[in-house]
């Protein structure tokens, strides 16, 4: 079955650090990837649509500069939170697209910045 | 779905019961529908799916219901065991296949033995 790899698991930070999450299909090339952000007890809510090669369309109220997406294969997504701060402590997953296996999430990386 | 910032509602069962969770969905175009599992710390784990052109699709232990004439997704899980106790999120899929899915508010199930 479609294994997505999401690393690290969890990442503690210094406020004003940037941090990078990193989302792997692992043996398929998905077609599109997809990054989400889940505070606790809450739902998860979109960040970002990655394709391959082209630039990430953000969802309203994600700032770009902030959330810098890296889609440089059809395997790999990089999520850069640069100058972290605490408000940005939260739960990001990120879920890989490809037919006929659909929707495939990692299994999350856990954001702390202190 | 209602993908807004509030907390989750809960729902208590005790083991062997049938379990039923709903969703509301807002989006009259959306054609695919998926539920979700979710642990405590861990990515969402796919449990059933189901398309808008049926009303009712069955895996094992589990059913989805799906009515399009309210925007109502619900999920009946049967003879529900402790190992079921997690959150559960209905997703949609606004349009074409590979858009991002929407999740819904998500319910807190708790089974107690």
């Amino acid at each position: 079955g479609a294994v997505v790899s999401q690393h690290p698991s969890r990442v503690i930070c210094k406020s004003g650090t940037s941090v990078k999450i990193e989302c792997r299909s692992l043996d398929f090339q998905a077609t599109t990837m997809f990054w989400y952000r889940q505070f606790p007890k809450q739902s998860l809510m979109l960040m970002a649509t990655s394709n391959e090669g082209s630039k990430a369309t953000y969802e309203q109220g994600v700032e770009k500069d902030k959330f810098l997406i890296n889609h440089a294969s059809l395997t790999l997504s990089t999520l850069t939170v640069t100058s972290a701060h605490p408000e940005d402590s939260s739960f990001y997953i990120c879920s890989a697209y490809r037919e006929p296996y659909g929707y495939t999430f990692g299994s999350g990386t856990r954001l702390t910045v202190v | 779905g209602e993908s807004v910032g509030l907390h989750l509602p809960t729902l208590s069962v005790q083991e062997g019961d049938n379990s039923i969770i709903n969703c509301a969905y807002s989006n009259s175009a959306s054609d695919y529908f998926i539920w979700y599992k979710q642990e405590s710390g861990k990515g969402p784990q796919f449990i059933i799916d189901i398309r808008s052109n049926m009303d009712k699709r069955q895996g094992q232990r589990v059913t989805v219901l799906l009515n399009k004439t309210v925007k109502h997704l619900s999920l009946q899980i049967a003879a529900t065991q402790p190992g079921d106790s997690a959150v559960y999120f209905c997703a949609e899929s606004p349009n074409q296949a590979g858009t991002a899915l929407i999740f819904g508010k998500g319910t807190t199930l708790s089974v107690s033995s």
